[in-house]
């Protein structure tokens, strides 16, 4: 069985700031990992992505995660963060094609970022 | 990047009337998703289709309907709507049987009453 836990469900933090948000996840196969972004009234929108390879992964507007297999961990991180960042963000899980299970993502309860001036 | 829309965007509903919750994408896309999103939970998957006239149930199915009538358009239906219904709902959209990148449409928000 598949799962995601992000620990954190609201994470407060100035602007300019660093960040991190923490993502656990738990897979029997391979896992791929996604880091989503919601902003308010919106739907989701990927952020990054991580399937193989270099464990750290860029995404936009200047979000990196980094991947560790031993500590079964994605967390997000930004060197600075806006304003305009706070939003919900989800760690999501696939287990992909090999487990049979059609692509079926596996969502974490999202973590409420709030960047105060 | 993949177009998804879904109309309406917000919806009242009385308890046992009928809901359809329609979804539509414009990038040819073979899988198409219907999850919902209440707090604490992230978003589940309610059925899913890889193709023009398939559906199938996803972790939390009961009583949701689905139709995926055309590449383009899939369905959600709630034929008997009760207030345990009211989330948020989201379609989405992606290219690959295996792993690939899911496009969201902006959701839609359904309150039973």
């Amino acid at each position: 069985a598949q799962s995601v836990t992000q620990p954190d469900a609201r994470v407060t933090v100035s602007e300019g700031a660093s960040l991190q948000l923490r993502c656990k996840y738990s897979s029997s196969g391979t896992p791929y990992l996604f880091w989503y972004v919601q902003y308010p009234r919106q739907g989701l929108q990927l952020l990054l992505k991580y399937y193989s390879g270099d464990p750290v992964v860029q995404g936009v507007n200047g979000f990196e995660a980094e991947f560790s297999k031993s500590n079964s961990s994605f967390h997000l991180r930004k060197a600075s963060v806006h304003w305009s960042d706070s939003a919900v963000y989800f760690c999501v899980l696939s287990a992909g094609l090999l487990s049979g299970s059609f692509n079926k993502l596996t969502f974490g309860a999202g973590t409420r970022l709030a960047v105060c001036p | 990047e993949a177009a998804v829309t879904q109309s309406p965007r917000n919806k009242v509903a009385v308890t046992g009337g009928k809901v359809t919750l329609s979804c539509n994408q414009t990038n040819n896309h073979n899988n198409m998703y219907w999850y919902r999103q209440d707090t604490g939970h992230g978003l589940r998957l309610i059925h899913y289709s890889y193709g023009a006239g398939s559906t199938e149930k996803g972790d939390i199915p009961d009583g949701y309907k689905a139709s995926r009538p055309s590449q383009e358009n899939f369905s959600l239906i709630l034929e008997l709507a009760t207030p345990s219904q009211t989330s948020v709902y989201f379609c989405a959209s992606g290219d690959n049987w295996g792993v690939d990148t899911q496009y969201f449409g902006p959701g839609t928000r359904l309150l039973v009453l």
